[in-house]
């Protein structure tokens, strides 16, 4: 059974800084990942979708990488503004199965 | 439509009535997906559709919960006889192939009194 782990929990910066999210995942056969951000009382927007041939994706600040044999994904997010403010997940689609494991998420404070 | 579509975006109900809950999925999706966010959890996954295919129900808590998808398209999530633990946001996504990724809605927030 797939099982996700994003770490940090929480974080909280001031503008301006580079952060890295991270995403574990326990079983390598992945068919995508897929980082999603979550406002407060709002559902999931998709950030970037990374296939399971493909080591990395970009959109604007964001960058996410893939790394399958160690079983990692990380979230680089460039310059944070707080408006990048929100929880970000992962979700991992694997196993014979089309149907996403999501991690726990990690919410992101940047203050002004 | 142009995303998915979720109704109702609120609902209260009282303890022991059923509700229903409804998801519109991208039109051409052929696959939908229910999961539930319990207050400080995670996504948790509920039942899954694929075309014409018998569903994926092993998500489901317990036989208070059903869904059904009519026509390939529209979705039902029906909760009988609610309880104050199944108050949680009910998500709702849907996508033509798992290589194109997933598009949620907005979600039902369910409140059980």
């Amino acid at each position: 059974k797939q099982e996700v782990t994003q770490i940090p929990a929480a974080l909280s910066v001031p503008e301006g800084e580079n952060l890295v999210l991270n995403c574990s995942f326990t079983d390598s056969a992945i068919y995508n990942l897929q980082w999603f951000r979550q406002d407060p009382g709002k559902g999931l927007t998709s950030l970037l979708l990374i296939q399971s041939s493909q080591r990395e994706q970009t959109s604007g600040r964001l960058n996410a990488s893939l790394d399958k044999s160690s079983g990692r994904s990380t979230l680089y997010i460039a310059a944070s503004q707080p408006g990048d403010s929100a929880t970000y997940l992962c979700a991992v689609s694997s196993g014979g199965s089309y149907i996403p494991t999501f991690g726990r998420g990690t919410s992101l404070i940047v203050h002004p | 439509g142009a995303g998915v579509s979720q109704s109702p975006s609120n609902k209260v109900t009282e303890k022991g009535k059923d509700v229903e809950l409804r998801c519109d999925p991208i039109s051409g999706h052929t696959a939908l997906y229910w999961y539930r966010q319990s207050l400080g959890q995670g996504l948790e996954f509920l039942i899954y559709f694929q075309g014409n295919s018998a569903p994926d129900k092993s998500g489901l808590p317990s036989d208070r919960f059903s869904a059904e998808r009519t026509g390939g398209s529209v979705s039902t999530l029906t909760i009988q006889r609610t309880q104050q633990e199944d108050s949680a946001v009910y998500l709702c996504a849907s996508s033509t192939t798992s290589a194109q990724g997933y598009t949620f809605g907005s979600g039902t927030r369910l409140t059980v009194v």
